[in-house]
């Protein structure tokens, strides 16, 4: 089966500039993930949706970044306006369901941001 | 608040040996734990899992075990290869969350040296 999709691979900007990452779930796959990854430290979720609709955004800043699963697919996720400390890897995963049981779940490539 | 912590950031062994990597919580409330690898430019990709009513997990060359008594938990490879070079996590979830959120440690970077 496909894994899941992230685009872009890298994205540069300058702090105040606004960015956006895109997500494609394996097919089927209800429940998405976004997480973000400092240098140095492990991944900590940003936002999780179980089909289109958010179930946990707790860890979000949600002054600065936004997301969407549009029609329970795709997703998108927002910067604006970047600050230098969200310079980090934004990783994308899914999952059947909403429980990861004892097989975790699948994650993408990542989109490495450096903001300058 | 580091729930999860693996405190070796580093560990380099020669192939064959045994790499044993650790990983400590502090959360009695976690019932899964995972451990992942990651190799440079890639994502995370998922190696095993052990359940909090068990205290061991064997998968080919891979075996977790889990001491809850001393919130602890360790990855074997044995033998290792060059090819198990990468970095690994161990993340665990919390028991009766409505979510599939996993919490992460910071990593160990596994050198295996030919």
């Amino acid at each position: 089966e496909a894994g899941v999709a992230q685009s872009p691979r890298y994205k540069i900007i300058e702090k105040r500039q606004s960015v956006a990452f895109w997500c494609n779930p394996i097919s089927g796959h209800a429940t998405l993930y976004w997480y973000q990854q400092i240098l140095g430290q492990g991944p900590k979720l940003l936002i999780q949706f179980q089909n289109n609709g958010v179930v946990d955004d707790s860890q979000l800043p949600k002054d600065r970044f936004s997301a969407e699963r549009l029609k329970g697919v795709d997703s998108t996720l927002k910067i604006q306006p970047a600050k230098l400390e969200d310079s980090a890897v934004y990783l994308c995963a899914s999952s059947l369901g909403i429980q990861v049981l004892g097989y975790g779940y699948t994650f993408g490539s990542g989109t490495r941001l450096t903001v300058v | 608040d580091q729930q999860v912590k693996q405190n070796s950031p580093s560990l380099s062994v020669q192939e064959g040996r045994i790499s044993i990597l650790n990983c400590d919580y502090t959360n009695s409330m976690f019932d899964y734990f995972l451990w992942y690898k990651k190799y440079p430019a890639e994502g995370p990709t998922f190696l095993i899992s052990i359940s909090s009513i068990k205290d061991k997990n064997e998968d080919g060359r891979f075996t977790v075990f889990l001491n809850k008594s001393a919130k602890h938990l360790s990855l074997h490879i044995v033998p290792s290869q060059p090819g198990d070079s990468a970095v690994y996590f161990c993340a665990a979830r919390r028991f009766s969350s409505n979510t599939g959120k996993l919490i992460f440690g910071q990593g160990t970077t596994l050198q295996v040296k030919p």
